[in-house]
């Protein structure tokens, strides 16, 4: 079966820090990655969604990057956070279906970032 | 461009109340609809699905119908119980694009 980690599960970083958040996922290949951001009690952003190695697409314009450096791996990072990036992350995928459609998303546990 | 609208919450109902939570969208075309949960404190989860009209989507007691007439796909349980509670997210997704998130609904339960 597919599982999807994402670490770490907490972290508290000041502002001007780096960032780097790293997720993973088992059990399946050539997945569709994507990183989502929540903030308190609000929905779901779309940051970065991915086809593939290397292929990135940007959803927001902002001060976070993404990466995949492999098949199963999907990063996110910043040189310097601001305040406003606080918020619960989350990192999902999806695969295609037999019809050549995206399947619908399964999401990780997240990982809840403050800025201070 | 494509929309999800959901009822504001945050709903709160007694144990063993009917539960309706409202979601309309807004699209060009027939997308598929979905259902996905979301506990304090992690990610979401699929609860339900429907890809066509008329398709009904059901899991652990929730049910959702796709009604292309009114653009919805409003979401019912019989019998919430405490442990319903969490926020509620319907999307929609066209073949081949992206997720399109609704604001979700907190509902809470109590005893």
């Amino acid at each position: 079966s597919q599982t999807i980690h994402q670490w770490p599960a907490t972290l508290v970083q000041p502002v001007g820090s780096p960032l780097s958040l790293e997720c993973t996922v088992e059990g399946t290949s050539n997945p569709n990655l994507y990183w989502y951001r929540q903030a308190a009690g609000r929905g779901l952003q779309l940051l970065f969604y991915s086809v593939g190695i290397g292929q990135i697409s940007s959803e927001v314009p902002q001060n976070l990057s993404a990466s995949r450096p492999q098949d199963r791996q999907f990063i996110l990072s910043s040189k310097k956070l601001l305040l406003s990036d606080s918020g619960f992350y989350l990192c999902a995928w999806s695969s295609i279906g037999a019809s050549g459609g995206w399947n619908e998303q399964f999401f990780g546990p997240g990982t809840r970032l403050t800025v201070l | 461009g494509d929309s999800v609208t959901q009822m504001e919450g945050p709903v709160t109902l007694s144990e063993e109340a009917f539960l309706t939570i409202n979601c309309t969208y807004t699209a060009t075309g027939y997308p598929s609809l979905f259902w996905y949960v979301q506990y304090p404190g992690e990610g979401l989860q699929l609860l339900l699905k429907a890809t066509k009209a008329d398709d009904k989507g059901s899991n652990k007691g929730f049910e959702a119908t796709y009604r292309k007439e009114t653009t919805s796909f409003h979401l019912e349980k019989g019998s919430v119980q405490v442990s319903d509670s969490a926020v509620y997210f319907c999307a929609l997704r066209y073949y081949g694009q992206n997720f399109v998130f609704g604001p979700g609904t907190r509902l809470s339960v109590l005893p």
